[in-house]
């Protein structure tokens, strides 16, 4: 099946500095991309959909200056948190379509960003 | 109204016995519908997808849609523990507008 590589897994930053995150499909070619971030006990809200070779567009409310999201290739999308500062510690997870096998989303295994 | 409305639970139910979780959706362009499983702390993993009215079945699952009634419900029969979990309701408007809303989510306690 469609399989969805996040790296890193767990990320502890300090105040001020970038991270970036990377989602790889494996084994198929995701055109598009979807980011969620999910804060503990709440469920995952979509920042912005990612869009191979164009810019990403973003939920209303997510800033994309500082979370900025590239999308160079069929099979890869990084998302890097800029500037990072506590409040944007959470679980980001990434996500994508094989279109050719099946209906179902495969999401990454997330990263647990916490900002120190 | 939210968008996608769950019942966030806690669910508990005895082993071997019938869990049932349901979930509500404002969008009546709606077409596709999604249930994730979530372990805590880990990423969600599709486990089942409807997109016509009635019953669908998998195994110990089964996907009920009435879009009428806006409302879409899981059953999981001969409960186990490992269906512990946090499930998660999506509906998409359509396979040309991709993204999933997700509802908050029921959390599902398998008592032995």
């Amino acid at each position: 099946g469609a399989v969805v590589s996040q790296h890193p897994s767990r990320v502890i930053c300090k105040s001020g500095t970038s991270v970036k995150i990377e989602c790889r499909s494996l084994d198929f070619q995701a055109t598009t991309m979807f980011w969620y971030r999910q804060f503990p006990k709440q469920s995952l809200m979509l920042m912005a959909t990612s869009n191979e070779g164009s810019k990403a567009t973003y939920e209303q409310g997510v800033e994309k200056d500082k979370f900025l999201i590239n999308h160079a290739s069929l099979t890869l999308s990084t998302l890097t948190v800029t500037s990072a500062h506590p409040e944007d510690s959470s679980f980001y997870i990434c996500s994508a379509r094989d279109r050719k096998t099946g209906y179902g989303y495969t999401f990454g295994s997330g990263t647990r960003l916490t900002v120190v | 109204q939210k968008e996608v409305e769950q019942n966030s639970g806690p669910l508990s139910v005895p082993e071997g016995a019938i869990a049932s979780l349901n979930c509500t959706y404002s969008d009546r362009g709606s077409q596709s519908f999604f249930w994730y499983r979530q372990y805590s702390g880990k990423s969600p993993e599709l486990i089942m997808f409807i997109y016509s009215n009635g019953d669908k079945e998998d195994g110990r699952f089964t996907a009920q849609l009435n879009k009428a009634s806006q409302y879409v419900s899981l059953l999981i029969r001969d409960s186990q523990p490992s269906d512990s979990a946090t499930y998660l309701c999506a509906p998409q408007r359509d396979f040309g507008n991709e993204k999933l809303t997700f509802g908050t989510g029921t959390r599902l306690t398998i008592i032995p």
